[in-house]
Parts: structure tokens; C-alpha cells; sequence
């Protein structure tokens, strides 16, 4: 099983500012990667796929970059409702997800 | 807009089987490119994939839940379903419904549904 490990497990940013999530495979997973936004008792958002390609709807202020087994989500200027979980998941072999990030406000 | 809607009972008894259904509207449930899944959350903890079938009743299951796990779909209904048998206290959790595009991520889910486990 690919182990996708988040970092780190609570991110404190200010509203305005840029805040960046890592995510790290036990495995190569080439570009099979994908971010979700999480906000509590919400079903979660597909934000990224293919390490890079924004989903459908989603503001240009999320970004996606990595590949083989680093990735990074970053939110380039954090709005209110962004401070929520985020996980990442492969899909290069099943699927699994990182543990989650949570980002709050500081 | 795709919809996908869970149901079924929110507490299950130690020992007996689960079963959840997701009602899909909006949009067709034999897409080319779309497969139909099931991922659940514990309380505190982070998402689990479960499994995942196409239309055609084609079905993959986590090898950690695989002889517990049971993935059916009804095209005429336009509705998946999930039996998980034998549960203990570790499957109490919030469980989705979702598509699962091209095979790959996931991009409409359910709001999900909580089922607990106890006697």
C-alpha cells in the first residue's frame, strides 16, 4: 500500500497570507495526485488533480505542483473560508490519503 | 448538477451487516468514464477507500475490507449500494458515496452518512 504522509499536521497562517501544505508518497505515483478541501459536516471538494490541473470551479488562488513522491498544495492568499482541512490522495496504485492538514487561523 | 445521496440505518448492532445506498440524480450512473464508490471517515481520523464498481457490476475492494465487502449497483435505479458484514466498533464512522472519475479521484460525493456501531 502507497502511505501518503501530510505535513505538517496543523498549519497557523494569517488571513492574506500564503500557506503551503506538503505531501510525501511511500512510492513513486508519477502526477496521480489529488487534493480535497474538507470543511466540517460538508462533503469534501475536489480542488486538484493530476498534481497540478485545478478541478472544475476552483479559484485560481489554489495551486498544485510536485511529482514522483513530492507534492505541494499552496493557497496563495488564505480567504476566510479556506481555513479547513486539506488531505491528498494517490491514485497511481488503488487509492489512499494523506492523513490531513488542518489550517487555522493564527 | 450531480447529486449523490446516502441512506440507510445510522446504528448497527456489533457482529451484524451494514448497508448503506446512494441514490445518484442529475446525471447518468453508466457514464463511460465514471465508477461509483464508497469511502468512509472514522470519527478523528481520515478517509478510507472502500470500494469501487462500474456500471457493468465490474467491483474492486481495499484488500483490508475485501471478504467483508460487497459493492452492488442498479442501473435501473440509478443507485449503488454497500453491505459491510461483521462490524465491530472500528467501522463506526461518517461513510460516502462518491464518483470516482476515470478510475482515478474523486469529484462528486455524497454529504455522507454517520453509522455507529453498538449494541
Amino acid at each position: 500500500e502507497i502511505v501518503m504522509t501530510q505535513s505538517p499536521a496543523t498549519l497557523s497562517v494569517s488571513p492574506g497570507e500564503r500557506a503551503t501544505v506538503s505531501c510525501r508518497a511511500s512510492q513513486s505515483v508519477g502526477s496521480k495526485l489529488a487534493w480535497y478541501q474538507h470543511k466540517p459536516g460538508q462533503a469534501p471538494r475536489l480542488l486538484i488533480y493530476g498534481a497540478s490541473t485545478r478541478a472544475t470551479g476552483i479559484p485560481a488562488r489554489f495551486s498544485g505542483s510536485g511529482s514522483e513522491t513530492d507534492f505541494t498544495l499552496t493557497i496563495s492568499s488564505l480567504q476566510s473560508e479556506d481555513f479547513v482541512i486539506y488531505y491528498c490522495q494517490q491514485y497511481n496504485e488503488w487509492w489512499t490519503f494523506g492523513q490531513g492538514t488542518r489550517v487555522e487561523i493564527k | 448538477q450531480l447529486q449523490l445521496q446516502e441512506s440507510g440505518p445510522g446504528l448497527v448492532k456489533p457482529s451484524e451487516t451494514l448497508s448503506l445506498t446512494c441514490t445518484v440524480s442529475g446525471g447518468s450512473i453508466r457514464g463511460s468514464t465514471d465508477y461509483w464508490a464508497w469511502i468512509r471517515q472514522p470519527p478523528g481520523k481520515g478517509l478510507e477507500w472502500i470500494a469501487t464498481i462500474y456500471y457493468t457490476g465490474n467491483t474492486f475492494y481495499n484488500p483490508a475490507l475485501q471478504g467483508r465487502v460487497t459493492i452492488s449497483v442498479d442501473t435501473s435505479k440509478s443507485l449503488f449500494s454497500l453491505n459491510l458484514s461483521s462490524v465491530t466498533a472500528a467501522d463506526t464512522a461518517l461513510y460516502y458515496c462518491v464518483r470516482h472519475k476515470v478510475f482515478y479521484y474523486f469529484d462528486y460525493w455524497g454529504q455522507g452518512a454517520l453509522v455507529t456501531v453498538s449494541s
